[in-house]
């Protein structure tokens, strides 16, 4: 399709596991975003890609959340030792140049529940 | 502490009515807005933006306004229709990276 495709969709796993999450941007565009909407709360941001820069990891919650872009395409987001409080809808964004004013395109997003 | 705030958890209209949903942010440095509307299951779909230097943008049935002195906009849809009962986002462009910060959301639901 051509829009921003996430898996898996849902996601149940058990506390302390590690868990990786993958966003496949919308073809050609170069900034990538990673975001989390907790029950209740609006989205949050995590982690910002574009292009071969350093991405800004400004709002990962902890050093167990990590991500990569590999390519300046497909990104990871990888959770390790989860805790229950890490369950959330994992919600990844595109964007065509990555600056301010472009409208960022979300996929459905990955529910990831920690029993 | 919230910088975009969605003061009003869900709205419900009449079919063919206006809906107006608010939002109000506390950082007088945001300079673009964007409204996201969300379905049950699915990711946020754009809707509509407006730059600070504007106070109205029109799109179909869709208008918002920017009110920077009192650090508020809203998003108006005229008429509304049944397939517009959805979760509407706000959100202010916040970092120098183009991040989002989105507002909780406001339930609409439109009756027939």
């Amino acid at each position: 399709g051509a829009g921003v495709s996430q898996s898996p969709s849902n996601k149940v796993t058990e506390k302390g596991k590690d868990v990786e999450l993958r966003c496949d941007p919308i073809s050609g565009h170069t900034a990538l975003y990673w975001y989390r909407q907790s029950l209740g709360q609006g989205l949050e941001f995590l982690i910002y890609f574009q292009g071969n820069s350093a991405p800004d990891k400004s709002g990962l919650p902890s050093d167990r959340f990590s991500a990569e872009r590999t390519g300046g395409s497909v990104s990871t987001l990888t959770i390790q030792r989860t805790q229950q409080e890490d369950s959330a809808v994992y919600l990844c964004a595109s964007s065509s140049q990555g600056t301010r004013n472009q409208p960022q395109h979300f996929g459905d997003g990955t529910r990831l529940s920690i029993l | 502490d919230q910088q975009v705030k969605q003061n009003s958890p869900s709205l419900s209209v009449q079919e063919g009515r206006i809906s107006i949903l608010n939002c109000d942010y506390t950082n007088s440095m945001f300079d673009y807005f964007l409204w996201y509307k969300k379905y049950p299951a699915e990711g946020p779909t754009f809707l509509i933006s407006i730059s600070s230097i504007k106070d109205k943008n029109e799109d179909g049935r869709f208008t918002v306004f920017l009110n920077k002195s009192a650090k508020h906009l809203s998003l108006h849809i005229v008429p509304s229709q049944p397939g517009d009962s959805a979760v509407y986002f706000c959100a202010a462009v916040g970092g120098s990276q183009g991040n989002l910060i989105f507002g909780k959301g406001t339930k609409l639901s439109v009756k027939p």
